[in-house]
């Protein structure tokens, strides 16, 4: 079964609006990413939050993880209509084994 | 390259031909792993190199499904007697070993199998 599972599966917000997504996950991890999609093709690396780490900033993102709760929140701030696109968690559990996507977030921000 | 370099960009095949895709990593990237997303759907994992050796080949669907990587850099996914429900985006990425670093991804390669 799938380590990283987001929620919301759809997300739909006005431009200038915060969006949040969640994933939560099931074992004990080294790090977790997050990654956009754009139609359906290669996914690009957002930014990495390692299990020592509780909040990381980059830009208007903003990510947060709680070990204790297997969870971790993506907060982009002040979203623009090209922000639109489908959003993956992934979950690094040592160094030596590969990463395990969940089943993303669609957002759709609308101008 | 400056990327990930995948080939074809789309495939179309007939139903029980042989497929093969080519992944070309990031120099130096010594990780390597290949993913499957029907439409709309997640990533699914296929199977995973580290340098020319396959330390998880759990997520290969069939025995149909076969990968090789050599010389540590440029990697193979041959699907052998595609099926229909083989069609999907076949996604590449590479990323260096110490796994504390982001993946960088291909933009794929589409097949569809008639």
């Amino acid at each position: 079964s799938q380590q990283g599972e987001e929620d919301p599966q759809a997300l739909s917000i006005q431009e200038g609006e915060n969006a949040t997504m969640n994933c939560s996950y099931k074992t004990s991890i080294n790090n977790l990413q997050w990654y956009r999609q754009n139609s359906g093709r290669g996914l690009v690396h957002l930014i990495l939050i390692r299990s020592n780490e509780r909040e990381k900033h980059s830009g208007r993102l903003r990510v947060t993880l709680d070990t204790s709760k297997k969870s971790s929140s993506l907060l982009i701030t002040a979203s623009r209509a090209a922000d639109t696109a489908s959003y993956f968690c992934a979950t690094d559990l040592s160094g030596n084994t590969p990463l395990v996507f969940g089943k993303g977030t669609r957002l759709s921000v609308i101008a | 390259g400056a990327g990930v370099s995948q080939s074809p960009s789309n495939k179309v095949t007939e139903k029980g031909k042989d497929v093969e895709l080519r992944c070309d990593p990031i120099s130096g990237h010594t990780a390597l792993y290949w993913y499957r997303q029907s439409l709309g759907q997640g990533l699914e994992f296929l199977i995973y190199f580290q340098g020319n050796s396959a330390p998880d080949k759990s997520g290969l669907p069939s025995d149909r499904f076969s990968a090789e990587r050599t010389g540590g850099s440029v990697s193979t996914l041959t699907i052998q007697r595609t099926q229909q429900e083989d069609s999907a985006v076949y996604l590449c990425a590479s990323r260096t070993g110490e796994g504390v670093a982001g993946a960088f991804f291909g933009q794929g390669t589409r097949l569809t199998v008639v």
